[in-house]
């Protein structure tokens, strides 16, 4: 079946540093969303990326959609204590099942 | 306004037993999901309704587990003959329709389930 990898598992970073996390899916996406979780919350939504080689940015959040299709990148500019969380990715390859990924857990380090 | 509701929070069983998890999802949401998650996992999809039918219900694990949204709106989620691998936490999540611009999941709190 479609698997939706993440790398890395775990990211420890100082606060003010950055970060970035990688989805990869076995099979092209129709579209791709990313979701944090904050400990003990659930998903909540950040950006859907639908185009081909799409960059979007929220304020210090860039994301990127591959050109193919099945990856997708989130990079944070000068992390925070508030970035704290794991970060998930989702897609559909064609319908609208959602597979989400196995997830980033990020920490920052004051 | 009101997010997406679900209840219980926590629901303990013993195996065995039939468990029924509910959601209420945000006004006017035609799209509905239902997913698992397991400690350091992914949402694992279980189904998804778009109105009241089930338009894809692929990832239920086994004819266990069951979902109905007979108007559209509240669904239930249950589970017969529980064992002790369905524990985790069952999220419900919900968005205005599903595909184009509009499919931006709203998740609920999730209800624990455990079944002893």
């Amino acid at each position: 079946g479609q698997q939706v990898m993440q790398i890395p598992q775990y990211q420890h970073v100082q606060e003010g540093e950055d970060f970035t996390t990688y989805c990869n899916s076995s099979t092209t996406l129709s579209n791709i969303q990313w979701y944090k979780q904050r400990p003990g919350g659930h998903p909540v939504f950040l950006i859907q990326l639908v185009k081909s080689g799409e960059v979007k940015k929220q304020k210090r959040l860039t994301f990127q959609f591959g050109e193919a299709k099945k990856n997708s990148s989130l990079h944070i500019t000068a992390t925070q204590t508030t970035d704290v969380g794991t970060y998930f990715c989702a897609g559909p390859p064609g319908t609208y099942k959602y597979i989400f990924g196995t997830g980033t857990r990020l920490k920052v380090l004051a | 306004g009101a997010g997406v509701s679900q209840t219980p929070s926590n629901k303990v069983t013993e195996k065995g037993k039939y468990v029924e998890l509910r959601c209420d999802p945000i006004s006017g949401h035609t799209a509905l999901y239902w997913y698992r998650q397991s400690l350091g996992q992914g949402p694992e999809f279980l189904i998804y309704f778009q109105g009241t039918g089930a338009a894809d219900d692929s990832g239920l694990p086994n004819d266990r587990f069951f979902a109905v949204r007979p108007e559209g709106s509240v669904s239930t989620l249950k589970i017969q003959r529980t064992e002790r691998g369905d524990s985790a936490v069952y999220l419900c999540a919900s968005s205005l329709r599903a595909g184009g611009m509009y499919n931006e999941q709203f998740f609920g709190p999730g209800t624990r389930l455990t079944v002893l």
